[in-house]
């Protein structure tokens, strides 16, 4: 079975503009969470998608959004980039609906704001 | 609140001695408790898990006991090797909130031939 992928796994961008990373889970998969994780913060979870509703969300601006899509694929979209979202940002998929079923992560998308 | 406290790193052993990592908890009722591993440049692997008090969790030669009196989950290893050097996550489902985990700061592990 295919793990979760990401796509991109590495971005550099400039402060100001916006990016939109992509996370496809293990088939059979219908929650996907969105982390990012710094040095300074650690892991912080930033929202979760089940069935294509956003069923949980992080304490971050509205910058942040995301969504998911019927095959259970999500996208997250960062606008207005700030030098401290660079960051590694990473995405977990699970079969079912709460957080006690195993999530499976992703290698990561590695975003570099300049 | 809920939290998820974790010894601070790095942690520098010579092979084959053994580790222990200490994880602590606030939570809500009594949840699940994972222990997820990080190796360099990758994203996160489960790699140990307990759903009840008094749970063991095993694998790769690393257990964690679910400690629901001391609120604790650590992570021990008899006997550490090279190929587990790591960073170490202690996390905590939230009950009731989908698919969120409320994470540990890690710990970084190094092991030295």
């Amino acid at each position: 079975k295919a793990g979760v992928t990401q796509t991109p796994r590495y971005l550099i961008k400039t402060r100001g503009q916006q990016v939109t990373l992509s996370c496809s889970p293990i088939s059979g998969h219908r929650s996907v969470s969105w982390y990012q994780q710094t040095p300074g913060q650690g892991l912080q979870f930033l929202f979760e998608y089940f069935s294509e509703t956003q069923r949980n969300k992080g304490n971050f601006p509205g910058r942040f959004s995301g969504r998911q899509f019927s095959n259970s694929r999500s996208e997250m979209n960062v606008s207005t980039l700030e030098l401290g979202d660079s960051a590694l940002y990473l995405c977990a998929s699970s079969w079912g609906g709460q957080a006690t079923y195993e999530q499976y992560f992703g290698p990561g998308t590695r975003l570099t704001v300049t | 609140g809920n939290s998820v406290t974790q010894m601070e790193g790095p942690v520098t052993l010579s092979e084959e001695a053994f580790l222990t990592i200490n994880c602590t908890y606030t939570a809500t009722g009594y949840p699940s408790l994972f222990w997820y591993v990080q190796y360099p440049g990758e994203g996160l692997q489960l790699l140990l898990k307990a759903t009840k008090a008094d749970d063991k969790g095993s694998n790769k030669g690393f257990e964690a006991t679910y400690r629901k009196e001391t609120t604790s989950f650590h992570l021990e290893k008899g006997s550490v090797q090279v190929s587990d050097s790591a960073v170490y996550f202690c996390a905590l489902p939230l009950y009731n909130q989908g698919g969120k985990l409320i994470f540990g700061q890690g710990t970084e592990l190094s092991v030295k031939p």
